[in-house]
């Protein structure tokens, strides 16, 4: 069965630096997604992207933040200058058609630590 | 903003019995879907079942069936016949109807953590 993979599976990384976060969704899905989970709270919508572009956002998509689908299959995240408190698990996700009728298929997320 | 509140941090049960995981949800909307995701360790979040708030009958999937009090605001799953297999944060989630405002992603419950007996 299709699954969405994300690499790597642990990021770790110094205050300051610029991470990429990557995922590749499955094939025939149109719509993506990021999700982030601070160790002991919820996991939380970051932002959704159709089209090459981003469909919404959240308020904690804030302009550190970038995505983009470079090639055919991979969809990134990058978190321009990262602070100690973007240190979470990132789930990205993808479905085939638009929300609210589609269900979203989650990858195995990455855990980022900034140090 | 919608909210959604599971208030079991951890539950335990005996393999083969049944047991009910609990999720209460605050929102002003009248059209909306409820979602159960099971994230078994080191797996992926995947779908165990959704409900469309229109629709009065409570989803059933297999062993797994929704207990869903639009009312209330409560959206409980039952797991009968529990296995070894079941063991994962389980997560409640919610989502709009409708677009914008970050409806697009879905608003989850912090989860509960299921234990299997053996």
């Amino acid at each position: 069965e299709p699954e969405v993979t994300q690499t790597p599976s642990h990021q770790v990384t110094q205050m300051g630096q610029e991470v990429i976060l990557r995922c590749v969704p499955i094939s025939n899905h149109l719509y993506f997604y990021w999700y982030r989970q601070i160790l002991g709270q919820k996991v939380e919508f970051l932002v959704s992207f159709y089209n090459n572009e981003i469909s919404e956002k959240s308020e904690i998509f804030d302009d550190q933040f970038s995505v983009e689908r470079p090639d055919g299959s991979n969809f990134t995240l990058k978190i321009r200058s990262t602070k100690l408190e973007d240190s979470a698990m990132y789930f990205c996700a993808s479905s085939v058609r638009r929300p609210p009728t589609d269900t979203q298929y989650f990858g195995p997320g990455t855990r980022l630590t900034v140090l | 903003a919608q909210t959604v509140t599971q208030s079991q941090p951890e539950m335990s049960v005996q393999e083969a019995e049944t047991v009910t995981l609990s999720c209460t949800y605050d929102t002003s909307e009248s059209d909306y879907y409820l979602f159960w995701y099971k994230q078994p360790p080191s797996r992926q979040m995947i779908l165990v079942i959704r409900q469309e708030a229109y629709k009065q009958q409570n989803a059933t999937e297999n062993r797994f069936s929704v207990n869903f009090q639009k009312a209330a605001k409560s959206f409980s799953l039952k797991i009968s016949d529990s296995q070894l297999g079941d063991a994962a944060m389980y997560f409640c989630a919610y989502r709009s109807e409708y677009s914008g405002g970050g409806a697009d992603g879905l608003t989850f419950g912090k989860g509960t953590h299921l234990i299997i007996q053996p």
